[in-house]
This record gives C-alpha cells, sequence and structure tokens, in this order.
C-alpha cells in the first residue's frame, strides 16, 4: 500500500546534539512538507519542498534544517539551535496540484533528555 | 496573516445524534477549505474538501458547508457513532498548495 513512513516513533535528544528524523513516501507526490505540532495549537509549518533539490521555509524555520536528495525522502534535523524542540513532528506530501489533500505519516514524538 | 479558530472545548454528545464543528477564519479569503480527523499518537486523514464556489459537500455520513460571507464552515457527523470520536482539524489553502491548520475540536460519542 502506499503511504508515508516516518522513523522512529519515538526520539530523544540530548542538549547540544542535532537529531535527524526520517520521512518517506511511495505515493509519487512531488510536494513534501514538515511540521510541528504542540498541545492545543494548530500544526505548524516548518518547511516545504515542491521538487527535488529545492525546499523553502515555512512559518517556523528556525532551528531546523532539511534536505531533498530523492523524490521520495525529506529528512528533517533538528539543530541544536532549536531551543524548545520537544513536540510531535509530521510530514506530509501531496501533489503539486492546487486544492488537493496532504496525506501524512504518523508522526515522530521527540523529548529532551 | 491567516487566522483559523475551532472550539477549544471539547464537544460531548451521545450516540446516534447529529455532531456539528465549527471552523471561523479571518484575514482571508481561501479557494477552497480541507477537513482532516486525527486519532491520538496518529498523523491527520484527509476527510473532504469544499472549494469557494461550493456551498455544501457530503460523503456518507459526513457534511460539509462553506459560507464565505460568515467566513465560516460547518462539518456535520450524522448518525454519529463512538468510533468517530477523534480530534478535528479544519485547513485552509494558502499560496501555493500549503494550508494553514486550525487546532482542532476533540469529539467524544458516548454510547
Amino acid at each position: 500500500d502506499g503511504g508515508i513512513t516516518q522513523s522512529p516513533k519515538y526520539l530523544f535528544r540530548k542538549e547540544g546534539q542535532n537529531v535527524t528524523l526520517s520521512c518517506e513516501q511511495n505515493l509519487n507526490h512531488d510536494a513534501m512538507y514538515w511540521y510541528r505540532q504542540d498541545p492545543g495549537q494548530g500544526l505548524r509549518l516548518i518547511y516545504y519542498s515542491q521538487i527535488v533539490n529545492d525546499f523553502q521555509k515555512g512559518d517556523i524555520a528556525e532551528g531546523y534544517s532539511v534536505s531533498r536528495e530523492k523524490k521520495e525522502s525529506f529528512p528533517l534535523t533538528v539543530t541544536s539551535a532549536q531551543k524548545n524542540p520537544t513536540a510531535f513532528y509530521l510530514c506530509a506530501s501531496s501533489t503539486r496540484d492546487l486544492g488537493q489533500p496532504q496525506h501524512f505519516g504518523d508522526g515522530t514524538r521527540l523529548s529532551i533528555l | 496573516s491567516q487566522k483559523i479558530e475551532q472550539n477549544s472545548e471539547a464537544l460531548n454528545i451521545q450516540e446516534g445524534k447529529t455532531a456539528t464543528l465549527t471552523c471561523n477564519y479571518t484575514n482571508y479569503s481561501p479557494a477552497y477549505l480541507q477537513w482532516y480527523r486525527q486519532d491520538p499518537g496518529r498523523g491527520p486523514v484527509f476527510l473532504l474538501l469544499i472549494r469557494e464556489n461550493e456551498k455544501e459537500k457530503r460523503k456518507e455520513r459526513l457534511k460539509v458547508t462553506f459560507d464565505t460571507t460568515l467566513k465560516q464552515s460547518l462539518f456535520h457527523i450524522t448518525a454519529s457513532q463512538p468510533a468517530d470520536s477523534a480530534t478535528y482539524l479544519c485547513a485552509l489553502d494558502r499560496y501555493g498548495n500549503k494550508l494553514v491548520f486550525g487546532a482542532g475540536t476533540i469529539l467524544r460519542v458516548k454510547s
């Protein structure tokens, strides 16, 4: 079945450490997105990519970095510069056509040790 | 910037009744609006999309309305079941194919 796979499900970060969250899709979608979800808040866009080797900052990109070397993969690195990284991170994909729904993975929950 | 408001309080209803969730928005005129369902610890799942020139959309027990004058969408679940208990998110389009999401409303259906 086609879908989006995020790993790991749970991740712990130490002070000063960078961690990378994986996102893979086999839906043949051009566009991919990373969101952060905090309790009581809507999903906030971190980065998005419309095509391979291109990506743009979203609303809260500071302290995060991404790459898009393959159509299927869009990893997110949470750097030590992100001072409040504890959150639920969601990856999504869609076609590039306007008005199309986004397909989400089941998220990675990041906590600080 | 766009602002979306969904009921912050949980909606508790009895099984078999119709659940109605509200999504209000300001500072924007979206071309379309989407509704998603999210279960605890899972990613959102797309339910319905309605465009600005559509007043109503239906899918099985689900119905969405879109009033661009009131800047409001209503999401209805008829004959609700305990399995419908979840958080429901509305999302508006932004430029390109990006979305801005509301915080969601928790629905609890009691048997």
